[in-house]
């Protein structure tokens, strides 16, 4: 059973649009959600994190919305630019942070 | 961020041989670290969870025997995969936990070719 859902499996956004990646999951013990971000042949780097405690955090153009309620979270890219294309993780872990729960993955190619 | 470094970044090795991979946290003790199996355009499967000074914690369905982890540091967990097999190819990660924050923090990756 896949602990954390994520989609669209991919996305082209032209640049400056604003790309969106939703996950959801169903454990409600999750309390840590980050994203990662992976460029082709790299690991794969923290780009934000949210707890529940809070609906959205900012990071520059990039922004988590989290809906506790619906458990969902979702990415938002403002102004994405090519440099961005790449492939996002979505992630969850219970406050032990003993194990991390990945999505599917989305690849993100963003067109000049 | 908190950096971690991942050895060797490619590696191709005959069938019937044994390789290691390194994973160091350069800048922070990482009380544990993770190993994950990422086939191409997939998701990373997590295989174990180590603990420094512990045995490793497998995943359901992972090899013991043919994935051997040590966490002999602080900074350094080791995986070698032993008696390799072409389909052992695969893109391997390390991944380090910074104490209590949750903050994981990823290796480079190490892709392995076994002919």
């Amino acid at each position: 059973q896949q602990q954390v859902k994520q989609s669209p499996q991919s996305l082209i956004v032209q640049k400056g649009g604003i790309s969106i990646i939703n996950c959801a999951y169903e454990n409600t013990a999750f309390d840590y959600f980050p994203w990662y971000q992976q460029f082709p042949g790299k690991g794969p780097a923290l780009l934000i994190a949210i707890r529940p405690d809070v609906s959205e955090k900012k990071e520059g153009r990039f922004t988590i919305s989290f809906n506790k309620s619906a458990k969902q979270f979702s990415l938002h890219i403002m102004d994405s630019q090519p440099g961005d294309s790449a492939t996002y993780f979505c992630a969850a872990s219970k406050g032990d942070f003993n194990k991390f729960y990945f999505g599917s993955g989305t690849k993100l190619n963003v067109k000049p | 961020g908190a950096v971690v470094s991942q050895h060797p970044s490619w590696v191709i090795c005959k069938s019937g041989t044994s390789v290691k991979i390194e994973c160091r946290s350069l800048d922070f003790q990482a009380t544990t670290m993770f190993w994950y199996r990422q086939f191409p355009k997939q998701s990373l499967m997590l295989m174990a969870t180590s603990n420094e000074g512990s045995k490793a914690t497998y995943e359901q369905g992972v090899e013991k025997d043919k994935f051997l982890i040590n966490h002999a540091s602080l900074t350094l967990s080791t995986l070698t995969v032993t008696s390799a097999h072409p389909e052992d190819s695969s893109f391997y990660i390390c991944s380090a936990r910074t104490g209590y924050t949750g903050e994981l923090f990823f290796g480079e990756g190490s892709r392995l070719t076994v002919l």
